[in-house]
């Protein structure tokens, strides 16, 4: 079955950078592409980019783009997402989702919490 | 800008249907497809309808999706609503090979 396991909580200063992991198994990991949406408390998902894994092209949101990366592992079967600069109010839940395919929809990882404080 | 907009809630009582609407603004809703995700709290968002009108394996019949190219929006239906339904659920579609949520809407079951 189709899991994806992110990497656990972080606590990061403002301005400073964090790298969140996500690893997939149970699938071909080359033949889907993986996103990256955030969820801050109590509000709705935001999409921050996706990565074509097959060919490692890249999309990021234009909100975030100069201060965002995707990139991939295959040999690994591991996406990661780095985000710089952080600010207070990026603190949020960060999920990796792999695109849906025939028969199936998207998948989502646990989550993981990135919290901003000083 | 494509934006989609949902209710901020609704509710109805065990047994009865519901539709929760998501209406596209700056662009056709029906030119891309339309993913519901369910979201209980403290949860991992769980897709239930994928493609418009597609249900995973697991989701039950009770859940269907469409898209009303007239009114330029998309639709998610429950019928025979149980108390384990309520939720906060949520469209994506697709703008410029990007993902656009909706705002969300809390279903309650009472």
């Amino acid at each position: 079955q189709v899991q994806l396991v992110q990497s656990g909580a972080e606590v990061q200063k403002p301005g400073s950078l964090v790298k969140v992991s996500c690893k997939a198994s149970g699938y071909p990991f080359s033949s889907y592409a993986m996103h990256w949406v955030r969820q801050a408390p109590g509000q709705s998902f935001e999409w921050l980019g996706w990565i074509n894994i097959a060919n490692g092209n890249t999309k990021y949101s234009k909100r975030v783009q100069d201060r965002f990366t995707i990139t991939r592992d295959s040999s690994a079967s591991t996406v990661y997402m780095e985000l710089s600069s952080l600010r207070f109010e990026e603190t949020a839940v960060y999920y990796c989702v792999r695109d849906g395919g025939i028969n199936t929809g998207p998948y989502w990882g646990q989550g993981t919490q990135v919290t901003v404080s000083s | 800008n494509f934006v989609v907009t949902q209710p901020h809630s609704v509710s109805e009582s065990p047994g009865k249907t519901i539709t929760i609407s998501c209406t596209g603004s700056g662009g056709s809703i029906a030119s891309n497809y339309v993913q519901w995700y369910q979201q209980r709290p403290g949860s991992v968002p769980a897709t239930v309808i994928y493609e418009d009108d597609h249900r995973p394996s697991g989701v039950p019949d009770r859940f269907s999706g469409s898209v009303d190219s007239s009114s330029n929006s998309a639709s998610l239906t429950i019928s025979g609503l149980k108390t384990e339904d309520e939720a906060v659920y949520y469209c994506q579609s697709y703008h410029d090979n990007t993902w656009v949520f909706g705002g969300g809407t809390k279903l309650t079951v009472l």
